[in-house]
């Protein structure tokens, strides 16, 4: 139980394009989840808290014009890269808390984004 | 050995010996503790948590110690093997109605077989 998946798992897409990544609870239901930024061999940066049927919270510093989070159902929220350049290639990971129990994180298995 | 720098902190073990893996964390306020193992190219995977009332947790050949004053956390793993080698991450939550997550630096385990 409690399996986050992240669709899709690599992309590669040239600068100036935009880039969708979707992050699905399969067998819970997920009030709130959040998108993390890695850099290799760097840890885990939050960059959003999106909450089903309200605006994601961005942390500071996070572009929320250059990130979009859209949480429309309590199985899916889709973080949408626009505009896309080579800094914006990463490691996005998504974990998703089952409602009720806001302080448990499960993770997805994360997205390569490659921007050429 | 265990060094600590501007690169992702290592620590080298022999397979069947005992690893300790620390991590300092920044919120007094936190209370609630993870432990998270990372390998390449995936995401985190759970290990083990504690609440900030508790001092010592066990799980299955791990063990997690948390000392409040000097804002310390430590992972143990008993009988190390080949797939321990991960990145280990603790994490803080600093409780609030929000439930973020702040991820520490990471430790780089090898087991050396």
């Amino acid at each position: 139980g409690a399996v986050v998946s992240q669709h899709p798992s690599r992309v590669i897409c040239k600068s100036g394009t935009s880039v969708k990544i979707e992050c699905r609870s399969l067998d819970f239901q997920a009030t709130t989840m959040f998108w993390y930024r890695q850099f290799p061999k760097k840890s885990l940066m939050l960059m959003a808290t999106s909450n089903e049927g309200s605006k994601a919270t961005y942390e500071q510093g996070v572009e929320k014009d250059k990130f979009l989070i859209n949480h429309a159902s309590l199985t899916l929220s889709t973080l949408t890269v626009t505009s896309a350049h080579p800094e914006d290639s990463s490691f996005y990971i998504c974990s998703a808390s089952p409602s009720g129990h806001g302080d448990t994180q499960y993770f997805g298995p994360g997205t390569r984004l490659t921007v050429l | 050995g265990e060094s600590v720098g501007l690169h992702l902190p290592t620590l080298s073990v022999q397979e069947g010996d005992n690893s300790i893996i620390n991590c300092a964390y920044s919120n007094s306020a936190s209370d609630y503790f993870i432990w998270y193992k990372q390998e390449s190219g995936k995401g985190p995977q759970f290990i083990i948590d504690i609440r900030s009332n508790m001092d010592k947790r066990q799980g299955q050949r791990v063990t997690v110690l948390l000392n409040k004053t000097v804002k310390h956390l430590s992972l143990q793993i008993a009988a190390t093997q080949p797939g321990d080698s991960a990145v280990y991450f603790c994490a803080e939550n600093s409780g609030g109605s929000n439930y973020k997550l702040t991820f520490g630096k990471g430790t780089l385990l090898t087991v050396n077989p």
